[in-house]
């Protein structure tokens, strides 16, 4: 299958900084990308979703100033957490999209202190 | 309607044996129906997908089947492994139409050695 990867796998941080994530189609050209909240043992619950060019959707609840997402090219889509929080701790995969297929990276585990 | 309910929420099996994981759904519109297998830490992979002209898809162990009337598919794992331990999600969606995947909230498997 298609290849989507995610910059870091893994990012410790302090209350109040930002952390920006970065989610790559390494051999597609992904027209739409999704951003993803894994919380331990649950299902993904969809942040937002965004295509190249244009400005994210936001589902219902998710702070789109706390969390910032661009999607400058056809492989490149970054989730930034803006003055993170200890609740903002979890588990975050991002999902490309080409013609059909939706493909995952391989997730970011953020750990707010 | 965008609801795509799944069962059990865990399932033990013994090595050899069959794991059978089943969804439901309710919006027509869905054309697209795929399982993802996801290890701890890690991002959700495309195991085996189905769209609803056919009944049945094989892949090696793995078995989709569909009964477009019930509006339901099913997982089957044949000759399961310890390998096959993971949480595995079904989810649909209507790719046609873009739409994002709505998926299931996920079976924890476990095969015994």
């Amino acid at each position: 299958g298609a290849v989507v990867s995610q910059h870091p796998s893994w990012v410790i941080c302090k209350s109040g900084t930002s952390v920006k994530i970065e989610c790559r189609s390494l051999d597609f050209q992904a027209t739409t990308m999704f951003w993803y909240r894994q919380f331990p043992k649950q299902s993904l619950m969809l942040m937002a979703t965004s295509n190249e060019g244009s400005k994210a959707t936001y589902e219902q609840g998710v702070e789109k100033d706390k969390f910032l997402i661009n999607h400058a090219s056809l492989t490149l889509s970054t989730l930034t957490v803006t003055s993170a929080h200890p609740e903002d701790s979890s588990f975050y995969i991002c999902s490309a999209r080409g013609s059909g297929e939706q493909f995952f990276g391989p997730g970011t585990r953020l750990t707010v202190l | 309607q965008q609801q795509v309910k799944q069962s059990p929420q865990s399932l033990i099996v013994q090595k050899g044996g069959i794991s059978i994981i089943n969804c439901a759904y309710e919006n027509t519109a869905f054309d697209y129906f795929p399982w993802y297998q996801q290890f701890p830490g890690k991002g959700p992979a495309l195991l085996i997908a189905i769209r609803p002209d056919v009944s049945e898809k094989k892949e090696g162990r793995f078995t989709i089947s569909f009964n477009k009337s019930a509006k339901q598919f099913s997982l089957h794992i044949m000759d399961s492994q310890p390998g096959d331990s993971a949480t595995y999600f079904c989810a649909a969606s209507n790719v046609g139409y873009g739409q994002n995947f709505v998926f299931g909230p996920g079976t924890r498997l476990s095969v015994l050695p």
